[in-house]
């Protein structure tokens, strides 16, 4: 079965600066898709960036890229120019293609200090 | 663009009590839909999806049960609540063959 590890359970980022939330995933597959969940304290959980597997071009949107090494199986998030507003749970999950399922990770909670 | 609805947002209910929670997705036609439970402190376990009307696939036996007795609404159900059905339910939809989940604001439940 696919599982998914967050292995820092908190993190903590001066305002401004730049972090990387880490996560690994184990999978014997080739299609799949990876996504990173930003759940702020209204615990709504919001789309933050969307990875697909087939391309080796990591994604990005705005503040927010991450570092797919699919070889690895290590796909991490990184927030550049760190606000206020980015602090909360962040969850990396894994979908495989054709798949309904999302397997999320335990999540990283993110502090960020002004 | 969509939207998803969840009602209600807070629910306080005594152990042994009936339960409804429901979903509702705008601007989409014939949604994948999915129910989750996150507990404090935890991740995410999927509790039902749905293919389509009247379809539904259960992710984890409990005293829970879903149904979609409309292209667009996703129902949470359950006969007599238990403590350990206290949590944050979230209802989420995905268009396919996109395989990406939008969640709605989630319905947070308290047994009493």
């Amino acid at each position: 079965a696919q599982t998914v590890t967050q292995s820092q359970p908190e993190m903590s980022v001066q305002e401004a600066e730049t972090v990387t939330l880490s996560c690994t995933y184990d999978t014997s597959e080739s299609d799949y898709y990876l996504f990173w969940y930003k759940q702020p304290p209204s615990r709504q959980m919001i789309l933050v960036i969307r990875q697909e597997a087939y391309k080796q071009q990591n994604a990005t949107e705005n503040r927010f890229s991450v570092n797919f090494q699919k070889a690895a199986k290590s796909f991490s998030l990184k927030i550049s120019d760190s606000q206020l507003g980015d602090a909360a749970m962040y969850f990396c999950a894994y979908n495989q293609g054709g798949s309904e399922k999302l397997v999320f990770g335990k999540g990283t909670k993110l502090t960020v200090n002004p | 663009s969509q939207t998803i609805h969840q009602w209600p947002a807070t629910l306080v209910q005594p152990v042994g009590s009936p339960l409804s929670l429901e979903c509702t997705v705008e601007g989409t036609s014939n949604p994948n839909l999915y129910w989750y439970r996150q507990a404090a402190g935890r991740g995410l376990q999927l509790l039902f999806y749905s293919v389509g009307i009247g379809q539904i696939s259960s992710e984890v036996p409990q005293n829970l049960s879903a149904s979609r007795p409309q292209d667009r609404q996703f129902i949470l159900s359950s006969k007599k609540l238990l403590l350990s059905d206290s949590g944050f339910y979230l209802c989420a939809h995905a268009e396919p063959p996109t395989d990406t989940q939008y969640f709605g604001p989630g319905t947070r439940l308290t047994v009493l």
